[in-house]
């Protein structure tokens, strides 16, 4: 069940845009993204909840198809420090628990160049 | 106020030792997680703590891991004879909880462990 990241990998220049994209097999209550840098923790971007609601930082967007179980990052005008890997963490409860387990995907690997 | 804590930051076992990992969440959260990622890899879900108990253990990979909670606070995670698949950065997350409420989840630092 684990979500399914596209592309796997993607290189920037200063000031391009990028999209980063999460499938999932299961309808999903929400997605969350984190972005992780060499060595260092996840940091929380955002979440997107079942119904519309979104939680994050100013300078990402971010949509999510809950038809199609699948949301996308919005990276604009990409800075160096965006550069880290960026993970999907969906949140889909079985049997009507909810305590927001995440399963993450497998990472996208943003680099920013000059 | 304080981020999440956890120590050691690293530790160096020989395969066969047990090791303990310790992780302080933020004051105040009632939900704390376990993950475990693998060089270059994703996070993979160990195990769930609402409150002191562990409603989900379903990730732990096997009986060798053990995880308990006091307090509401403080987590141990326990690796009985370690093998070296067990190698991994072991992180924990905590968040705040409400029922029906999905809320980002705040990582500690890891604990990198290398088993030998």
């Amino acid at each position: 069940q684990q979500p399914v990241q596209s592309p796997q990998a993607v290189i920037l220049r200063e000031g391009e845009d990028a999209v980063i994209n999460c499938s999932s097999s299961k309808a999903l209550y929400s997605v969350h993204w984190y972005r992780q840098k060499h060595g260092e923790a996840p940091v929380f971007l955002m979440i997107l909840l079942k119904g519309g609601e979104q939680k994050g930082h100013e300078k990402i967007s971010a949509s999510f198809n809950e038809k199609k179980q699948q949301s996308s990052l919005y990276l604009t005008a990409s800075q160096l420090s965006y550069s880290g890997t960026y993970f999907c963490g969906t949140d889909w409860r079985a049997g009507g628990t909810s305590y927001g387990k995440l399963t993450f995907g497998q990472g996208t690997i943003l680099t920013v160049h000059p | 106020g304080a981020g999440v804590s956890q120590s050691p930051s690293n530790k160096v076992t020989e395969k066969g030792k047990d090791v303990e990992l310790r992780c302080d969440p933020i004051s105040g959260h009632t939900a704390l997680y376990w993950y475990r990622q693998r060089l270059g890899q994703g996070l993979e879900f160990l195990i769930y703590f609402q409150g002191n108990s562990a409603p989900d253990k379903s990730g732990l990979p096997s009986d060798r891991f053990s995880a308990e909670r006091t307090g509401e606070s403080v987590s141990t995670l326990t690796i009985q004879r370690t093998q070296q698949e067990d190698s991994a950065v072991y992180l924990c997350a905590s968040s705040l909880m409400s029922a029906g409420v999905s809320y980002e989840q705040y990582f500690g630092p890891g604990t990198r462990l290398t088993v030998t």
